[in-house]
């Protein structure tokens, strides 16, 4: 069965340094998010991305975040200068526009575990 | 009022059990709905999409209620490997596409 992939599966970095979270969305799929989760607290949306460009993003998404889709394959998550508490699990997830309902299913990944020191 | 609202829970239940977990949403134009589950530090699993007329799969079934603005998941014949947080989760407005997450409803089944 298809699914997402995410690398890495936990990443370590400084505060104000710059990280690449990296993912694969299914291969049909047109629809690619990220979504992330502080530990606790519940999945949170930050941005979703079509036909090359930003769909819609959330306040969570502000200028330090920015996405790609550098090739046909791989969906990226940038944050330019991580602070403490950009420290949460990052789910990347994707969908197609499915003929009957509900049309738009997302399936997530393994996710990130980001932790900024 | 929360978008997406659900009992924390923990529901202890045993093997064999019945157990229905509640949802709520605060936007009557919400469009999709959705069970998913998610084990302690993994990803949000679909369990299942909730239609309109209500729906079953195998031990689970998801009802939805439109004028009430209310969800639930029902789980009969508990296993211990339906513990797990479910998480309800719902497409808030029309003409978008970010899922609204729940804050999750525990369920331990024990032996």
């Amino acid at each position: 069965e298809p699914e997402v992939t995410q690398t890495p599966s936990h990443q370590v970095t400084q505060m104000g340094q710059e990280v690449i979270l990296r993912c694969v969305p299914i291969s049909n799929h047109l629809y690619f998010y990220w979504y992330r989760q502080i530990l606790g607290q519940k999945v949170e949306f930050l941005v979703s991305f079509y036909n090359n460009e930003i769909s819609e993003k959330s306040e969570i998404f502000d200028d330090q975040f920015s996405v790609e889709r550098p090739d046909g394959s791989n969906f990226t998550l940038k944050i330019r200068s991580t602070k403490l508490e950009d420290s949460a699990m990052y789910f990347c997830a994707s969908s197609d526009w499915e003929k009957r309902e509900p049309r738009d299913t997302q399936y997530f990944g393994p996710g990130t575990r980001l932790t900024v020191l | 009022r929360k978008e997406v609202e659900q009992d924390p829970g923990p529901f202890n239940v045993p093997e064999g059990a019945t157990v229905a977990f509640n949802c709520t949403y605060s936007n009557s134009a919400s469009q999709s709905f959705f069970w998913y589950r998610q084990d302690c530090r993994k990803e949000p699993k679909l369990l299942m999409s909730v239609y309109s007329s209500g729906n079953e799969d195998g031990r689970f079934t998801a009802q939805l209620n439109r004028a009430s603005q209310y969800i639930s998941l029902l789980i009969r014949d508990s296993k211990l490997s339906d513990s797990a947080t479910y998480l309800c989760v719902v497409n808030i407005d029309t003409g978008r596409r970010a899922l609204t997450f729940g804050s999750g409803t525990r369920l331990q089944v024990q032996p």
